[in-house]
């Protein structure tokens, strides 16, 4: 039983570039999450899904695309990175609203330069 | 919208002593407050939670307090050792949401001084 796991760990981007990050879970949680951590600013959600095929924006979707096309995968997509997204990634996924421990995954840091 | 702020951003203590971080939130209708510890490089992990139905949680060396009124909780650290030193995290959610969201504080860096 893995948890939660994230590829890749740490990636460069050029301005421009684009990439995807993978967050994947073996708990069979329905609900998934992606946020991203800057100094002083806590854990601030990108975007998130309460199933498999739906996803929602949080307080920072800008920049950024999410898929859920199997339950156990979040995708995260990052179309033209600008430097402003420099930053640390974290995935996490829970149950349901009810058991709402979320469960987080170890983190992908992006540098754009 | 929803917002929690934390309190202080950072706290030094030597050990042995208690340490306390205060949250405030502004959505009346939260009713579950996690709180979340990261050791550097590593990932967030539950340490404590409590619902908006208790006052009190305790677990040994850490609670939590609720104050509905208020709109504010805080995390109680008590005889605190060097493997307390950490990044705290508090968070507020709802559950009527059927979203899950959990909004997150600021983060406190926590460092204990032997």
């Amino acid at each position: 039983n893995a948890g939660v796991t994230q590829t890749p760990k740490f990636r460069v981007l050029k301005t421009g570039q684009s990439m995807t990050l993978l967050c994947a879970q073996d708990m069979n949680h329905e609900y998934m999450y992606w946020y991203r951590q800057d100094p002083g600013m806590g854990l601030r959600l990108i975007h998130y899904s309460v199933g498999e095929g739906t996803t929602a924006k949080g307080e920072v979707p800008d920049g950024y695309n999410v898929s859920r096309l199997k339950k156990q995968n979040f995708l995260l997509g990052l179309e033209s990175a600008a430097p402003s997204q420099t930053s640390v990634y974290f995935c996490a996924s829970t149950h349901s609203v009810y058991q709402e421990t979320q469960y987080f995954g170890p983190g992908t840091r992006l540098l754009v330069l | 919208g929803e917002n929690v702020e934390q309190h202080p951003s950072t706290l030094s203590v030597q050990e042995g002593d208690s340490a306390v971080i205060k949250c405030t939130y502004s959505d009346s209708a939260s009713n579950y407050f996690p709180w979340y510890k990261q050791e550097l490089g590593k990932r967030p992990q539950l340490i404590i939670d409590i619902r908006s139905n208790v006052g009190e949680k305790k677990d040994q060396r850490i609670a939590v307090t609720l104050n509905k009124t208020a709109k504010h909780f805080s995390l109680h650290i008590t005889e605190t050792q060097p493997e307390d030193s950490a990044v705290y995290f508090c968070a507020a959610s709802w559950t009527s949401g059927n979203t899950g969201k959990l909004i997150f504080g600021q983060g406190t860096t926590l460092q204990v001084k032997p």
